[in-house]
């Protein structure tokens, strides 16, 4: 069964870091490009970044561009986002998913809450 | 940026009602759309994609049709586990862009 499962989340004040960890089971990250997702409480889905299967190639939206680093470790089968320069509008719950052979998420994590406040 | 314009923003509806949500991108998307379910608390679940083809072992009455710039997801007879809210995402280019997102309520 596929499953992915982060990790990470928590209170954190402006101007501080953080790392999440997606940890996939099920599946072999290695073949897959992998996304990450936030969702700001009460709010939409925002797409933050794509890791092609080498990790190699980041795509990065603006409004993190700079302050995240995307990154995969294949023999670890996890996806990690190190935070930096969190700003109280960071908050938001970050999910991981799994872009599936049609190019879209075929599955997606539960995922974990970052909370920047002071 | 492609933009998604999802309509409308909520509704009411009532057991057994057809339900209909727009999408609109900002340009052609050819048929690189997707439908997520989400439930609170929860995380989204594909529902419909290549706009128009149902995942696996979601129920037939959800049905999504639509290329270009204009998609729409159908819920044929509203179930109670259907209320949710429900988002259109477009994988054409990146950034990938969702809709705003549609409540479903009773």
């Amino acid at each position: 069964e596929v499953q992915l499962v982060e990790s990470g989340g928590g209170l954190v004040q402006p101007g501080g870091s953080l790392r999440l960890s997606c940890a996939a089971s099920g599946f072999t990250i290695s073949s897959f490009s992998m996304d990450w997702v936030r969702q700001a409480p009460g709010k939409g889905l925002v797409w933050l970044s794509r890791i092609t299967i080498d990790g190699s190639i980041t795509i990065n939206a603006d409004s993190v561009k700079g302050r995240f680093t995307f990154s995969r470790d294949n023999a670890k089968n996890t996806l990690f986002v190190q935070m930096n320069s969190l700003r109280v509008e960071d908050t938001a719950v970050y999910y991981c998913g799994r872009v599936g052979g049609y190019n879209d998420f075929d599955h997606w994590g539960q995922g974990t809450l970052v909370t920047v406040s002071s | 940026d492609i933009q998604m314009t999802q309509s409308p923003s909520s509704l009411s509806a009532s057991l057994g009602d057809r339900v209909t949500i727009t999408c609109r991108a900002s340009q052609g998307i050819s048929s690189n759309l997707g439908w997520y379910q989400q439930k609170p608390g929860k995380a989204p679940k594909r529902l419909i994609f290549s706009a128009s083809s149902l995942q696996s072992g979601v129920p037939s009455r959800f049905s999504g049709s639509g290329s270009g710039t204009e998609f729409t997801l159908t819920i044929s007879s509203l179930q109670p586990e259907d209320f949710a809210t429900y988002y259109c995402l477009q994988y054409n280019s990146f950034p990938w862009t969702f809709g705003q997102g549609t409540k479903v309520e009773i």
